[in-house]
């Protein structure tokens, strides 16, 4: 079953501070993983997005990871700030090919940082 | 290029009644995908289109349908409407030249009373 776990639920840190969150996926055929940062009542905006053959990604402050073999990911938010705070989604793309593809979504991981 | 573009941003309803919700792509996506979202359940796919054709289809009733017009812009509608389909509707729009990267919209917000 194509599934999708992110770690933790939710997560509290204080500004100025690292923290990284996890996803794990079992899906196949896995096409890319994305990182996407949820505002409260606003659409996902990308963060990242990463194929097979990428192990790091980084933008800003922000560094996804990717092993493929473990199938596990992570997102990593260094030197935390107010406006970090917010819902992280990850979400993992399967394709057969031939333009058939499916997203599957994780729960997301919230974080709230503190001043 | 203009992003995803949503209207109305909220909307509040009564049970039974009927909602449209509208949704532009950015320019030159073919595709759309329109979403739920819920605190408890996430986000929750309801349907695609490609070229004016539904083309994936999630486990939503009857009562949610949609469609795509020839100029790529998509409108789905909601039926007979029931407290539990309170949530906030997200479109997004697919580019397939990056990877099949999905641009969401900003949502829209229904209540339903």
């Amino acid at each position: 079953k194509n599934q999708v776990e992110q770690s933790p639920q939710s997560l509290i840190i204080l500004e100025g501070k690292n923290c990284t969150l996890q996803c794990n996926y079992t899906v196949s055929p896995f096409s890319n993983l994305r990182w996407y940062k949820q505002d409260t009542g606003r659409g996902p905006v990308s963060l990242t997005i990463m194929t097979f053959s990428e192990n790091t990604k980084s933008n800003g402050r922000y560094t996804a990871t990717l092993d493929a073999d473990t199938k596990q990911s992570s997102l990593h938010i260094t030197a935390s700030q107010l406006s970090d705070s917010a819902s992280y989604i990850c979400v993992v793309s399967v394709s057969w090919g031939s333009g058939t593809y499916k997203y599957i979504f994780g729960t997301g991981t919230r974080l709230k940082v503190l001043a | 290029k203009a992003g995803v573009t949503q209207t109305p941003r909220y909307l509040i309803k009564t049970r039974g009644q009927q909602v449209t919700l509208s949704c532009s792509p950015i320019s030159g996506h073919r595709s759309v995908s329109w979403y739920q979202q819920t605190p408890g359940q996430g986000l929750q796919f309801l349907f695609e289109y490609f070229s004016e054709t539904q083309r994936n289809k999630g486990n939503f009733p009857g009562r949610f349908s949609g469609r795509q017009f020839s100029n790529s812009r998509s409108e789905m509608n909601v039926s007979t409407l029931e407290l539990g389909d309170s949530a906030l509707y997200l479109c997004a729009s697919t580019d397939r030249d990056s990877y099949n990267e999905q641009f969401f919209g900003p949502g829209t917000r229904l209540t339903v009373l």
